[in-house]
């Protein structure tokens, strides 16, 4: 069975500073990572996804790796803005279903 | 932009009540996926439609809960009788197919009491 993990659990930073949110996923026979924000009591917004066969995906500020041998993802957040405070799941999909970490709460502090 | 819509937004329902979810996916999404996800926890699968069938629905606790997608375009998810521990955001998602990047609705925050 897929286990999901992300660290931190929460992180604060100044604004501006770059940060680094980690995801792990125990199988690595994976199709796709995909990457979502969540805003307190609202859905979840795509944010990346990255097909098992890539490395990396970018988009603006955000920048996706993937190292499906060793069953890890990391979010890249560049010159982070109090806009980007929100939690940021990842979500691995395997031969069964969909799976989630349970989140990293952000928050970024003028 | 298409969107995958959902409603009620919001729901108070007292326990051993019936309550109703709806989604519409985005147009020509064949896979609908309906989550539950307890607050500070990350969602977890109920049932996965492919069409009109249904390809997972092994964590769904079917003794009070069902859903369908009659018509493979929008679907129901019902609890009877709802229970304190069913209070949690509903979310449906659809993607092209079941391998494609998903995209979720605003959800359904249940609370029963």
């Amino acid at each position: 069975k897929q286990e999901v993990t992300q660290i931190p659990a929460a992180l604060s930073v100044p604004e501006g500073e770059n940060l680094v949110l980690n995801c792990s996923f125990t199988d690595s026979a994976i199709y796709n990572l995909q990457w979502f924000r969540q805003d307190p009591g609202k859905g979840l917004t795509s944010l990346l996804l990255i097909q098992s066969s890539q490395r990396e995906q970018t988009s603006g500020r955000l920048n996706a790796s993937l190292d499906k041998s060793s069953g890890r993802s990391t979010l890249y957040i560049a010159a982070s803005q109090p806009g980007d405070s929100a939690t940021y799941l990842c979500a691995v999909l395997d031969n069964n279903d969909m799976r989630f970490g349970a989140g990293t709460r952000l928050t970024v502090k003028p | 932009e298409a969107e995958v819509a959902q409603s009620p937004r919001y729901k108070i329902t007292e326990k051993s009540q019936a309550v109703a979810f709806w989604c519409d996916p985005i147009s020509g999404h064949a896979t609908l996926y309906w989550y539950r996800q307890i607050l500070g926890q990350g969602p977890e699968l109920l049932v996965q439609f492919q069409d009109e069938s249904v390809v997972d629905d092994s964590q769904l606790p079917k003794d009070r809960f069902s859903a369908e997608r009659l018509k493979g375009v929008d679907s129901t998810l019902k609890i009877q009788p709802a229970e304190l521990g069913d209070s949690a955001m509903y979310l449906c998602a659809s993607s092209v197919t079941g391998k494609a990047e998903a995209f979720f609705g605003q959800g359904t925050r249940l609370t029963v009491v």
